[in-house]
């Protein structure tokens, strides 16, 4: 596609529900990024893909937090038994190199999540 | 470690006068520095990008920013405000680590008046 797609744009939980986003990268991009945006907050890192290899998942916030890329093109990012501190925008990004070596990173719409 | 600080969190400026927002850097090295802006439940869009190459970056829209090694300073500046204008902009560095994952300022959110 000609851009990073992310779905659902909105989604609403209960607390302790599991959640699954999406993210469909701009086609050919080899470096996949998810980052977490709290309300009024710049976005901060989540985890690293180069192809399907989940090489940096430093910035996930606990072990409910999981991510996957099986093929090396769309990305899954799973919340487990989701807290109310989980509420965010999570974006996903693509660039087409695989150090992103000055290349920019493609951000999506990203998707709201309100834990209720 | 490197980090970004915006030193604004808000500036307002009337339509049609220039467009200051400030960004001060802190690295070991030359650093990978872009500025990024955010509309109203919307993604991240590169505004301009930082590679060494000129000291000078010109970007999208009218933007620009000088990076200033001596100030450690990346400010973006645009010479008459739109009221499309209006955003959140950040500044952003990319780490050295293995991810080169970008490092975001707290952001800054730019109001234009008619």
């Amino acid at each position: 596609g000609a851009g990073v797609s992310q779905s659902p744009r909105y989604k609403v939980a209960k607390r302790g529900q599991d959640v699954a986003l999406r993210c469909d990268p701009i086609s050919g991009h080899v470096s996949l990024f998810w980052y977490q945006q709290a309300l009024g907050q710049g976005p901060e890192f989540l985890t690293y893909f180069q192809n399907e290899a989940q090489l940096d998942k430093s910035g996930l916030p606990s072990d409910r937090f999981f991510a996957e890329r099986p093929e090396g093109s769309v990305s899954t990012l799973k919340i487990q038994r989701t807290q109310q501190e989980d509420s965010a925008v999570y974006l996903c990004a693509s660039s087409n190199r695989d150090r992103g070596d000055h290349q920019p990173q493609h951000f999506g719409d990203g998707t709201r999540l309100s834990i209720l | 470690a490197q980090s970004v600080t915006q030193l604004d969190s808000h500036v307002s400026v009337s339509e049609g006068t220039p467009v200051l927002l400030r960004c001060n850097y802190s690295s070991s090295y030359s650093p990978s520095l872009f500025w990024y802006v955010q509309h109203p439940n919307k993604g991240l869009q590169l505004l301009l990008k930082y590679t060494s190459a000129a000291t000078l970056v010109k970007g999208i829209n009218g933007f620009e920013a000088e990076f200033k090694k001596s100030e450690t300073s990346f400010h973006l500046t645009k010479p008459s405000a739109h009221m499309s204008d209006a955003a959140e902009y950040f500044c952003v560095v990319i780490l050295s680590g293995s991810a080169r994952q970008l490092t975001f300022g707290s952001g800054t959110q730019l109001t234009v008046l008619p």
